[in-house]
C-alpha cells in the first residue's frame, strides 16, 4: 500500500456521461498530481494541485476538471465522456525526498472504461 | 515541448543477464531524473533517481548512468531476475521544491525469462 488511495478502482460508463474520480494523498503530502495512462501510452500529466491551489496544468481537456479540497483530497471530474477517454487515471502525491526533489507516490489507479 | 524519449518499447532478457533501457531528453533545464517501476495492476513506484551533478548512481542491482553532454540517461539492471519483469518509465523534471512536474517516457516492458 503506497498510502495514496484512489476510488473507484474500476468504472464502466457510457459515452456522454460524467464521472468523478477521487484521490486521498499520502499523509503529510500537500501536492496532488493527476496522470492519464492510455493503452500502450506513457503517463500523461494532467494537472497538479498544491495545498488547494492549482499549480500546473498539462494536457488536460476542457471537458476535464479537478480540485483539491481543504482536507487535501482531490477529485478529477470527467464529463461528456468519449470512447477515447478510456484509460487508467493515476493520482500521485508528493513530499520531499532524499534528493531534495519531490518524490511522487502513485496510487493504484482508477480504470475507466467508456462504452 | 518538453519530451523524454525512451527505448526500447519492450525487452526480453534471460535470467542473470543485464537489462538496459535508454532515455533521451531535450530540455536542458531538467535537473532530476527518476526511474519508476510499474507492475500490472499497480501504480508506478520510484525505483532510483539521479541528479546531473553525478554520472552514475547505483542501488543494489540497479544503476543509472547519466551523460549530461549527450542529454541521455539509462537504467541498467544487473543479474536480472523474473521478479524484475515490469514496465519501467524514465522521467525528468525541472522544477525544484514543490512544483516538480514529472515528464515521463513512454515506458519499456521488461520480461525476464528463466
Amino acid at each position: 500500500d503506497s498510502g495514496v488511495t484512489q476510488t473507484p478502482k474500476h468504472l464502466i460508463t457510457a459515452t456522454g456521461q460524467r464521472v468523478t474520480l477521487r484521490c486521498s494523498p499520502r499523509s503529510g503530502d500537500l501536492s496532488v498530481y493527476w496522470y492519464q495512462q492510455s493503452l500502450d501510452q506513457g503517463l500523461q500529466f494532467l494537472i497538479q494541485y498544491y495545498n488547494g491551489e492549482e499549480r500546473a496544468k498539462g494536457n488536460i481537456l476542457e471537458r476535464f476538471s479537478a480540485q483539491q479540497f481543504p482536507d487535501l483530497h482531490s477529485e478529477l471530474n470527467l464529463s461528456s465522456l468519449e470512447l477515447g477517454d478510456s484509460a487508467l487515471y493515476f493520482c500521485a502525491s508528493a513530499g520531499p525526498g532524499r534528493s531534495g526533489a519531490n518524490v511522487l507516490t502513485f496510487g493504484a489507479g482508477s480504470r475507466l472504461t467508456v462504452l | 515541448q518538453q519530451q523524454v524519449k525512451q527505448s526500447p518499447q519492450s525487452l526480453i532478457v534471460q535470467k542473470g543477464g543485464i537489462s538496459i533501457i535508454n532515455c533521451a531528453y531535450e530540455n536542458t533545464a531538467f535537473d532530476y531524473f527518476p526511474w519508476y517501476q510499474q507492475f500490472p495492476g499497480k501504480g508506478p513506484a520510484l525505483l532510483i533517481a539521479i541528479r546531473p551533478d553525478v554520472s552514475e548512481k547505483k542501488e543494489g542491482r540497479f544503476t543509472i548512468s547519466f551523460n549530461k553532454s549527450a542529454k541521455q540517461f539509462s537504467l541498467h539492471i544487473m543479474d536480472s531476475q523474473p521478479g524484475d519483469s515490469a514496465t519501467y518509465f524514465c522521467a525528468a523534471s525541472s522544477s525544484p521544491g514543490t512544483a516538480s512536474k514529472l515528464t515521463f517516457g513512454t515506458g519499456t516492458r521488461l520480461q525476464v525469462t528463466l
